[in-house]
């Protein structure tokens, strides 16, 4: 079965570190691009960072950019997003999501259950 | 960055009509040199993370009932679901994928009337 697990998240203190990660299974993760997704609580999605294969391009939203770090360990068939200097907005269930552009569709295809994050003191 | 508005916020319709929700884009998403639409609809249930439902505007995933149906090119979309069933209580997103940051629509509620 494909699958996508995130696990990692919990609370924080805002100021503080968290990295979330996503265990792909039943599928080879080197062959697909990756993205994280966000979505704060009884709000819409945002899409936060994505990966190429290989890792050789990023892109991050705006509102992350330069505090979390997305990368990839294919060996390990593992996503993750290190997210740095975390405050309250930050605060939402984060997805890992497959880019589907290898299936020849190139949208999300294949979702986590997603891991809540909540910063607050 | 692209702005993605979908048309209603919410949304009842009784069981065995259809329901039909609108979403535009600031700028076009069709890309020439393939001639395709980067969009794509998401339908999310309560608890679950969002699942892909439509993709390049009108090709249905695989597994999804035939009953959704995507059009539109350019700017303007549409999903259709010709006969509302139980199990389609949700929210639905648009998305663009044609350049980054990809953007969702701020999501549709279908209820049933």
């Amino acid at each position: 079965e494909v699958q996508l697990v995130e696990s990692g998240g919990g609370l924080v203190q805002p100021g503080g570190s968290l990295r979330l990660s996503c265990a792909a299974s039943g599928f080879t993760l080197s062959n697909y691009e990756m993205n994280w997704v966000r979505q704060a609580p009884g709000k819409g999605l945002e899409w936060v960072s994505y990966i190429s294969t290989s890792g050789g391009k990023i892109y991050s939203a705006d509102s992350v950019k330069g505090r979390f770090t997305i990368s990839r360990d294919d060996a390990k068939n593992s996503l993750y997003l290190q997210m740095n200097s975390l405050r309250a907005e930050d605060t939402a269930v984060y997805y890992c999501a497959r880019d589907g552009y290898s299936s020849g569709l190139d949208a999300f295809d294949i979702w986590g259950q997603g891991t809540m994050v909540t910063v607050s003191s | 960055d692209i702005v993605m508005t979908q048309s209603p916020d919410s949304l009842a319709v009784s069981l065995g009509e259809r329901a039909t929700i609108n979403c535009k884009s600031s700028q076009s998403v069709l890309y020439s040199s393939d001639n395709k639409n980067y969009l794509a609809w998401y339908q999310q249930k309560p608890g679950q993370p969002p699942k892909l439902l439509i993709y390049w505007a009108s090709t249905r995933e695989s597994g999804v009932p035939d009953r959704f149906s995507g059009s539109g090119s350019g700017t303007d979309f549409t999903l259709t679901i010709s006969s509302l069933q139980v199990e389609d209580v949700a929210v639905y997103y648009c998305q663009q994928y044609y350049s980054t940051p990809y953007t969702f629509g701020q999501g549709t509620k279908l209820e049933i009337k």
